[in-house]
């Protein structure tokens, strides 16, 4: 079965700051990932997906993403935060079967401070 | 992009009362949808899956006779909470997935739910 990990339960950035937020897969082949922002009381927001195109990928709000096989890891960065950012991140994984659902991480919250 | 809405966003009933909550693809057919509740500050966690003239299939530990969900057509999934009780408040999510796209999920912006 596939699963993702996200370690750190919560990330604490300063302003301008390199924000990395982690997220492992687990997946005996390379599978869909995504990375979604939740801010409270909202829904989901897409960051960015990689869907075996290229490794690095650019999402939007300046973050970006790079899959690498051999760590299976899709770690989620952006080079200088901002306090808008601040936020739940959720890691999710999904097969290339068009009917199967996502499978979402815990979930890591990123805090931002001046 | 494609638009996928909940009605109600917010609902607030006392323990023991059914509440239907609705999701809609508004710009494309889904003949899948999918359905998720949060609990506050925990992830999603997958309930069921939606198939449009099918039974849904749900996930261990989901009641599938509390948590009526029905696809009538390709436009709309219900999720019913059936004797709601304090325990079920939660945050309801759905999602929809166009035909043929493994790529793509189009979330709803969810439905807050308290049982008093």
């Amino acid at each position: 079965a596939q699963s993702v990990t996200q370690l750190g339960s919560h990330v604490s950035v300063s302003e301008g700051a390199l924000v990395l937020l982690r997220c492992n897969y687990s997946s005996s082949v390379p599978p869909y990932l995504f990375w979604y922002v939740q801010y409270p009381n909202q829904g989901l927001q897409l960051l960015l997906k990689y869907t075996s195109a290229a490794t690095l990928v650019k999402g939007i709000n300046g973050f970006e993403a790079e899959f690498k096989k051999s760590e299976t890891s899709f770690h989620l960065t952006k080079p200088s935060a901002h306090m808008s950012d601040a936020a739940e991140y959720f890691c999710a994984v999904s097969d290339h079967q068009a009917g199967t659902a996502l499978i979402f991480g815990k979930g890591t919250t990123l805090s931002v401070s001046s | 992009g494609a638009v996928v809405s909940q009605h109600p966003s917010r609902v607030i009933c006392k323990s023991g009362t059914s509440v239907k909550i609705e999701c809609r693809s508004l710009d494309f057919q889904a003949t899948t949808m999918f359905w998720y509740r949060q609990f506050p500050k925990q992830s999603l966690m997958l309930m069921a899956t939606s198939n449009e003239g099918s039974k849904a299939t749900y996930e261990q530990g989901v009641e599938k006779d509390k948590f009526l969900i029905n696809h009538a057509s390709l436009t709309l999934s219900t999720l019913t909470v059936t004797s709601a009780h304090p325990e079920d408040s939660s945050f309801y999510i759905c999602s929809a997935r166009p035909p043929g796209n493994a790529e793509t999920q189009y979330f709803g912006p969810g439905t807050r739910l308290l049982v008093l």
